[in-house]
């Protein structure tokens, strides 16, 4: 994997509905996987950053894991709700702090 | 809570002329980036400084884009001439260091027409 990739490129659900997007990322001079949440008209908001091979991370309904050998990351919410329509951004930093985007999961939750 | 301020919101300008975008970081975040976001792609990084110094701007269109942190605070982003395909949304973002999550600002949206 050459670039950070991000699946599905849009998701709907209905309210309650459970849902996870991936993120595959390059392996090599990896040095951290950040999560972004940016809805419309407001600032990107930083939702999780993980350096650790194996990593689990928790906000409130929404979690995220991190595979540093697979090069891979799953953002999971749970009971979605109206307000979590969003796109979910990931991106890969190496070193030197540059992170590395992927196109984002628009995610659309009906109520 | 603190924020990065960015000026304008909006802006739209015609294709030769020349736009400038400015950004003022989280006091204390030594390193800025501008990234720019074509609609459907992720955000892009042209420029990153590290307090007044330029540490990449290996993706900068640099015969039309220039940026500067002269103090090593705020920063300016300017496009000269614009051209139709910088059309785009221009966010900047400050950090502390490696490893922490990035504070963007609203972004400015640029329409060149």
């Amino acid at each position: 994997i050459l670039n950070v990739e991000q699946s599905p490129q849009s998701l709907h659900v209905q309210e309650g509905d459970s849902t996870n997007f991936t993120c595959s990322f390059p392996s090599s001079n990896f040095y951290a996987l950040h999560w972004y949440r940016w809805e419309t008209a407001k600032s990107p908001e930083a939702l999780f950053v993980m350096t650790l091979n194996g990593d689990e991370k928790k906000k409130g309904r929404i979690s995220a894991t991190l595979n540093t050998k697979e090069g891979y990351s799953y953002l999971y919410i749970k009971g979605s709700q109206p307000e979590d329509s969003a796109t979910y951004l990931c991106a890969s930093e190496t070193s030197g702090s540059r992170l590395t985007f992927g196109e984002g999961t628009q995610l659309t939750v009906n109520p | 809570e603190a924020e990065v301020a960015q000026s304008p919101r909006y802006k739209i300008t015609e294709k030769s002329q020349a736009v400038a975008f400015w950004c003022d970081p989280i006091s204390g975040h030594a390193t800025l980036y501008w990234y720019r976001q074509i609609l459907g792609q992720g955000p892009e990084l042209l420029v990153q400084f590290q307090d007044e110094s330029v540490v990449d701007d290996s993706q900068l269109p640099k015969d039309r884009f220039s940026a500067e942190r002269l103090k090593g605070v705020d920063s300016t982003l300017k496009i000269q001439p614009a051209e139709l395909g910088d059309s785009a949304m221009y966010l900047c973002a400050s950090s502390t260091r490696q490893g922490y999550g990035y504070t963007f600002g609203s972004g400015t949206r640029l329409t060149v027409v």
